[in-house]
């Protein structure tokens, strides 16, 4: 199964600065890779679709690159909302996979 | 937009049968062109797939969990269950029903919660 990797684990941050977050797979994938918010208590919501397709009703402030094994989340000028865990997640071959996450703290 | 509602027992006992219904609204599952999945992910962790059925009833599971994991459909109430076989204390998780657009998650329900305990 495909492993995919994102850093850091943790970060924390002030508003209205720039994030980025990475995800790395384990063999190349394309860009089958997805990028989720989760909220506590919520269900993940799909932010960017293959790398870098805008999800409808995504901010756009939210952007996505890469391609192969190596990816990014790009959230400019950060909000408080947006403190939440993201994840990456390919749907290059089954089993499907998810990174760990990204547990992102606005001070 | 598609809507997915998780329902089920709360608590389950080890070494039982842990089963879970989908309810899809907003879209018929047997229309066809998505698959329909099953998500956990333990308390404070990350996502594991279960697996998927297509409408036609063919599926596929995870291997780490094949050997428990059944998942079946009725397109006449628009349903999707899981079944998990000889649950233990690791199976305590919360559990989402999504929808798949060639293998993308792109809607998920609110999921549940379910703790196996006796």
């Amino acid at each position: 199964e495909i492993v995919l990797t994102q850093s850091p684990d943790f970060q924390s941050v002030t508003p209205k600065e720039k994030v980025t977050i990475t995800c790395r797979a384990s063999q190349s994938i394309g860009s089958s890779l997805h990028w989720y918010q989760q909220k506590p208590d919520q269900s993940p919501k799909l932010l960017i679709k293959y790398a870098s397709q805008s999800f409808s009703g995504v901010p756009s402030r939210f952007s996505g690159s890469g391609s192969g094994t190596d990816f990014t989340l790009t959230i400019n000028s950060l909000e408080a909302e947006d403190a939440a865990t993201y994840y990456c997640h390919q749907s290059s071959s089954l089993p499907i996979t998810f990174g760990q996450g990204t547990r992102l703290e606005i001070k | 937009q598609v809507q997915l509602q998780e329902s089920g027992p709360g608590l389950v006992k080890p070494s039982q049968t842990l089963s879970l219904t989908c309810t899809v609204s907003g879209g018929s599952i047997s229309s066809g062109g998505y698959y329909w999945s099953w998500i956990r992910q333990h308390p404070g962790k990350g996502l594991e797939w279960i697996g998927y059925i297509y409408y036609s009833g063919s599926t596929y599971y995870n291997p780490s969990l094949k050997s428990r994991v059944t998942i079946s459909v009725d397109t006449s109430k628009n349903q999707f269950s899981l079944k998990l076989s000889s649950v233990t204390a690791a199976d305590t998780a919360v559990y989402y029903c999504a929808r798949e657009e060639q293998w993308l998650v792109d809607y998920w329900g609110q999921g549940t919660l379910v703790t196996v305990s006796s």
